[in-house]
């Protein structure tokens, strides 16, 4: 069984510019959550999708969005990039039940 | 607020050696996880505790779970270079967003 898998892994991109992460979630799997784990600021919840709407957020701006589509993959859109938002993000899948998530390998993105 | 606390935050300790990191919780929750992190890499789930007194253990790590004082602890017993990375735990709910609220992080070096 195919994990989470997460692309790019490495992104670099200028302050202001735009960056767009994708997560597939485990086959069977219909809730997506997205983390940012920035230096010194520990592991954040951002976002929750479930069956193709987002169901909950995290104490983050508006220029942090994303979707889910029909298959339950998930993007997560960075508007206006700030220095800030240099970050290894996290996305999980989960199940219907709930005994944990399974995450994937993270997206590095560096804002220069 | 939830919050989550570990210590310690640095841990330095010599292979052979026994030691225990604690992770306190401010309110009632139904699931608490530890996770291993590598430097750079995601987060590598190693134990879920569901229950009151709930004791699992792997290998030379032992995760334990006292919901009344809000309290979990992972121990290491006799400790191997190999354990060296960051350790999280994190608790969550069976209903709701299902998100995850993380401890700070304790980070082990084993010294050979």
């Amino acid at each position: 069984e195919a994990g989470v898998t997460q692309s790019p892994t490495h992104l670099i991109k200028t302050r202001g510019q735009q960056a767009t992460l994708r997560c597939s979630p485990i086959s069977g799997h219909t809730s997506v959550y997205w983390y940012q784990q920035a230096l010194g600021l520990g592991l954040q919840f951002l976002l929750w999708y479930d069956e193709g709407e987002e169901r909950n957020r995290g104490n983050f701006p508006p220029r942090f969005s994303g979707r889910q589509f029909p298959n339950y993959s998930s993007e997560l859109n960075v508007n206006a990039l700030e220095l800030e938002d240099s970050a290894l993000y996290l996305c999980a899948s989960r199940s219907g039940g709930f005994y944990g998530y399974t995450f994937g390998s993270g997206t590095r993105l560096t804002v220069v | 607020e939830l919050k989550v606390e570990q210590n310690p935050l640095f841990l330095s300790m010599q292979e052979g050696k026994n030691y225990t990191i604690y992770c306190n919780y401010s309110t009632t929750s139904d699931r608490l996880y530890w996770y291993r992190q590598d430097p750079g890499k995601s987060l590598e789930s190693l134990f879920v505790l569901l229950s009151n007194g709930a004791v699992k253990q792997e290998g030379r790590l032992m995760a334990s779970l006292d919901t009344k004082a809000r309290l979990s602890t992972l121990h290491i017993t006799a400790a191997v270079h190999d354990l060296s990375a960051t350790y999280f735990c994190a608790v969550s709910w069976a209903s709701g967003t299902y998100k995850y609220i993380f401890g700070t992080g304790t980070r082990l070096k084993v010294l050979a």
